[in-house]
Formats: C-alpha cells, structure tokens, sequence
C-alpha cells in the first residue's frame, strides 16, 4: 500500500507570506494527525481529524493555522500570514478506524521541512 | 502538565553491545504507549504499541516493557548492529483526550562499527 504522503518536502517562505501543505494518507485511514516539530525539541500535536471532522484542535497554536480534510481524504494545513516562530518540520500522521485507534500505530509522512525567513 | 521524557537523550555503544532506554509518562489516566524509530531522513515508524500493564513485545532483537502504575517503559536492544542506529520516539495517550498522542524528545542511538 501507499503510504502516507506529503507536500512540499520544503518550503522556505517570506515572513508575511502564506504556505499551504497537503498530506494524502493511506486510503481507508479515518484518523489523521498533523505535528510540528521545532529543532532541538519534541514532535508536537497540532489537530486530529476523524474523516472530514475535527476531532481535536487543541494544539493549534493560533488562528494564522488552518486546517481542513474535505471529503474525508487529503488534508492541508494552510499558515496565513507566516511569522518566524512557525519554521519546523511538520508531519503528517494516519491510522485506521476511529473506533481503535488507540491502539493503531500512526504511519507517518515524511513531513514538510517550512522555513519562515 | 502531560510531560513526557525520555533518557538518556543521547547514547553510543559499540557494535554488539546491549542497551535500554526509558520513557517515562503520568501514570493516570493511561491508554497507550507507542515506540517509534526515527532514521535520518526517514518518517518515524511504528515499533510497538503497548495497551496494557505488564506488556512486554518483542520484534527480532528489540524489545520493550511497559508499566503503566509507575508510569514508564523500557526499549531494549540485544547486540546492538549499526543498522539500529537512529532516533527512538516513545508517544503516550491519555484515555480522555480523543486518541492524542503525546512524544517524548526521542533517544538518538549512534552504534559504532
């Protein structure tokens, strides 16, 4: 099976710009996670879809972070307006179905590397 | 505060040695631990996930242990090969927060020829 994708892989943008990622997870996966990660420190949760509905957001850091899943397949991450704070490696994560996914083991992206210059 | 942590932050060991390392978590309220290994340049992969106290797994020459009343987990290694070199990610749920996960820091593993 195809795993789970991303794009970019890189993206270095202008303070002030706007970037959008898109991550394609492994069809038939209900759950879909999105992290940031900033160098030096721990993966963080960002947002958990459950298909097309927003399970969890808490880890959202601002409203500049917009996320959606339409149709419960692909999702992207818009940042708008970027600001410095936001460069990390974001990744993407799925597993199956929502009623286990607890104990479904995340199949990750190879995440998209966003420098905010 | 859901902390995770893990330790040592990083580790080098000489082809053929044993090693273990931790990953320590609140104790309450859990529902799953998670091990990841990281290469460079790679997307983390799943190497356990872990539901129940007392759990042990084991996948070839890795293994892990898990004790949810104290609240950690032990990710070992027999004959450490320089293949097993990269990043170990350990990821905790808590049972009320919807299936997040949340990592640790990672241990990063240099196994030297």
């Amino acid at each position: 099976e195809a795993g789970v994708t991303q794009f970019p892989s890189h993206s270095v943008i202008e303070k002030g710009q706007t970037v959008t990622l898109r991550c394609d997870p492994i069809s038939g996966h209900d759950n879909l996670y999105w992290y940031r990660r900033v160098m030096g420190k721990e993966i963080k949760f960002l947002l958990h879809f459950v298909k097309e509905s927003k399970q969890d957001e808490s880890g959202m850091p601002n409203n500049r972070f917009l996320a959606e899943r339409t149709g419960g397949t692909y999702s992207t991450l818009k940042v708008q307006p970027a600001e410095l704070e936001d460069s990390g490696v974001y990744f993407c994560a799925s597993s199956q179905s929502a009623g286990s996914s607890y104990n479904s083991p995340l199949h990750f992206g190879n995440g998209t590397r966003l420098t905010v210059t | 505060i859901l902390n995770v942590e893990q330790s040592p932050q990083s580790l080098h060991v000489q082809e053929g040695d044993s090693t273990n390392f931790t990953c320590s978590f609140p104790s309450s309220n859990f529902y799953a631990l998670h091990w990841y290994r990281w290469e460079t340049a790679k997307s983390p992969e799943a190497l356990f996930v872990m539901t129940l106290n007392g759990d042990e797994k084991k996948k070839g020459r890795i293994s892990a242990t898990l004790n949810t009343k104290e609240g950690y987990s032990y990710l070992y290694i027999k004959g450490s090969q320089p293949e097993d070199s990269a990043t170990y990610l350990c990821a905790w749920s808590p049972w009320d927060t919807g299936n997040q996960f949340y990592f640790g820091t990672g241990t990063s593993l240099t196994v030297i020829p």
